[in-house]
Formats: structure tokens, C-alpha cells, sequence
């Protein structure tokens, strides 16, 4: 089993809708969690970066944590297609980072 | 603020050669990690250099090793190439040199190995 598990999707959603992005995680340990981005030929650009359990916004994302279950999630509001992207949870412990598989996201005009 | 930059970006090989890849961090930055990218196993960590030493290091086998300079830049190589090193390798740099920091990637430099 791995340490984070992402749904990989694809994900095929409409201008305007809400998108859903979710990992589960086994190591208690983790205290760190990012979302990031990443878009075709390029590096990952983060997102988010969240500590503590509860939500944190930052215009139309919304990350999550429920460390008790341990899951997260990333929300986006008014999604675009310049959304449409690989969108990647992962956990930092002792400097490194465990990502998940990633999720492909298509918004369609 | 530049961001990270490496090189190259495309890189060709046959099995069995060596190839060196390159990363500068962002300006300030002292901490860097590597991570090797590919379609089945996603992004899997490799190493972090923090002050021109190896800090963490990943499951991956002795032909991979890297090194930091006094500048910050770091330097990836991967000797004895196989098929399955092809991947697209992205470097990482941190701020203060946390474990905690946040990481911002660079482009990465995508190797085929033939």
C-alpha cells in the first residue's frame, strides 16, 4: 500500500463547477500537506500549504485537512479551463515529500 | 526573482552510459532536492543536499548520486544508464534549509534512454 493514495481520474468537468481532489494517507506522521499543480511539460507549482486541520482558502481553492481520518482535499470554485492541469497532494516529513499519484483535471468550455 | 532553472531540458542516452544533470536554486535558497518522475510510479524522491551535504535520501540504487556546491547548485548523475531511468527529473529548492519548507520545482530535465 502506498504512504498516499490519489485517485489518478481522469476528471472531466464543466466551466463553472466545483472540482473535488482528494488523497488518503497512512503515516500519522505527516504534518505537512501541499497541493500542487502541474501543467503539461512543465514542473509542479504549488497551490497550497496547510498545518493544521481545517480548511485555508486562497481565492477559488480551498484545501482541507482532517488529520483524524487522515484525508485531504483540494476544492476549486468557478473552475476554467486554464484549471485543467495535474493536480498533485503531498506530504513533507523530515525534508521530504510524498506525493500522490496525481489527479487529471480537464475543464471544458 | 528567478526561479530554478535546469539543464538540460532534453536529454538522450543508450543504456549503459552516464549522464550529469544540472540545477541552480533560487537565489538564497541552500536546500536542494531531486525526484525522478514517470507514468507508473509518479513522483518519487530521490535526494536532498542542504549546505553541500546529503540531508535525506530515497530508495533508489547507488547509480544514483548527486552533489552540492558552495553556491547552492547541485548537480544530479546517473551512471550506468537502464531503460527504465527514463523519466523526467525535476529538481527542488527550499528556503531556509527546514525540513519543513516549502519546495519549488524547476522545470525539469526530461532524459530518454535508448
Amino acid at each position: 500500500q502506498k504512504e498516499v493514495e490519489q485517485d489518478p481520474g481522469p476528471l472531466s468537468v464543466p466551466e463553472g463547477a466545483i472540482v473535488s481532489l482528494n488523497c488518503t494517507y497512512s503515516n500519522s506522521a505527516f504534518q505537512y500537506f501541499m497541493w500542487y499543480r502541474q501543467y503539461s511539460r512543465k514542473g509542479p507549482e504549488l497551490l497550497m500549504y496547510t498545518y493544521s486541520s481545517g480548511n485555508k482558502e486562497d481565492g477559488r481553492f480551498t484545501a482541507q485537512v482532517d488529520k483524524s481520518s487522515k484525508y485531504i482535499s483540494l476544492f476549486i470554485r468557478d473552475s476554467q479551463p486554464s484549471d485543467s492541469a495535474t493536480y498533485l497532494c503531498a506530504m513533507i516529513m523530515g525534508g521530504k515529500l510524498t506525493f500522490g499519484q496525481g489527479t487529471i483535471l480537464t475543464v471544458h468550455p | 526573482k528567478a526561479g530554478v532553472t535546469q539543464t538540460p531540458r532534453y536529454l538522450i542516452k543508450t543504456r549503459g552510459q552516464q549522464v550529469t544533470l544540472s540545477c541552480s536554486p533560487i537565489s538564497g535558497h541552500r536546500s536542494v532536492s531531486w525526484y525522478q518522475q514517470t507514468p507508473g510510479q509518479g513522483l518519487q524522491f530521490l535526494f536532498e543536499y542542504f549546505s553541500e551535504t546529503q540531508r535525506n535520501k530515497g530508495n533508489f540504487p547507488g547509480r544514483f548520486s548527486g552533489r552540492q556546491f558552495s553556491n547552492s547548485r547541485s548537480e544530479m548523475n546517473v551512471s550506468t544508464l537502464e531503460l527504465g531511468d527514463s523519466a523526467l527529473y525535476l529538481c527542488a529548492s527550499g528556503g531556509s534549509g527546514r525540513t519543513t519548507d516549502t519546495q519549488y520545482f524547476g522545470p525539469g530535465t526530461r532524459l530518454t534512454v535508448l
